[in-house]
């Protein structure tokens, strides 16, 4: 089945450490999006990337890092720059312009 | 600044009912007004959505009602079932959603049976 699939579905960082969120996609989308999601917060959007070996920020990219080498793949790095990083990290993608974005079921990231 | 308010934060509706949320935008350069449903723990699933051209559109049970010129839309729920309980997002973007949706802070829905 065509789908997005994000890894792992729970998260655990430590302070001072560098987590990466995996991100995948077969449905052949250009677009790919980062959202963080904050109880009451609604979700609210890190990076996105419209195509392969480009992309931009978002309203809270700081203490984020993103990479799109391939069309499938759209990593997020949650650095220990983020001082908050405890969130439920949403994944989503678009065929185009004019398509609606399809979610991942997240990773949730919490703090030891 | 939120550009997009989202409307009430709950609400509780008895079986049978109609369930309206609302939301209202800031920014009149949206073009693309996207519904989406969430049950803990998944992503959100789009729901319906609608552009500014027409002011209401429905499919099966939920119906999105638009007002440009007041810059608010709506989502109504026919005949709501204990199944349709979950989480309510509205959504906003400009270029069809190209770079990225702004959404509302969400209802958390409860239909009692």
């Amino acid at each position: 089945d065509g789908g997005i699939t994000q890894s792992p579905k729970y998260l655990f960082r430590k302070e001072g450490q560098n987590v990466t969120l995996s991100c995948e996609q077969n449905l052949n989308h250009d677009a790919m999006y980062w959202y963080r999601q904050d109880p009451g917060q609604g979700l609210r959007l890190i990076y996105y990337s419209q195509i392969v070996n480009d992309f931009q920020k978002g309203d809270i990219a700081e203490g984020y890092s993103v990479s799109r080498e391939k069309k499938e793949s759209f990593p997020l790095t949650v650095t220990s720059a983020q001082k908050n990083p405890t969130a439920f990290y949403l994944c989503a993608s678009n065929p185009g312009a004019l398509g609606a974005q399809h979610f991942g079921d997240g990773t949730r990231l919490s703090i030891l | 600044q939120q550009q997009v308010k989202q409307s009430p934060q709950s609400l509780i509706v008895q079986k049978g009912g109609i369930s309206i949320i609302n939301c209202a935008y800031e920014n009149t350069a949206f073009d693309y007004f996207p519904w989406y449903q969430q049950f803990p723990g998944k992503g959100p699933a789009l729901l319906i959505a609608i552009r500014p051209d027409v002011s209401e559109k429905k499919e099966g049970r939920f119906t999105i009602s638009f007002n440009k010129s007041a810059k608010q839309f709506s989502l109504h729920i026919m005949d709501s079932q204990p199944g349709d309980s979950a989480t309510y997002f509205c959504a906003a973007s400009m270029k069809g959603g190209a770079d990225g949706l702004t959404f509302g802070k969400g209802t958390h829905l409860i239909i009692q049976p």
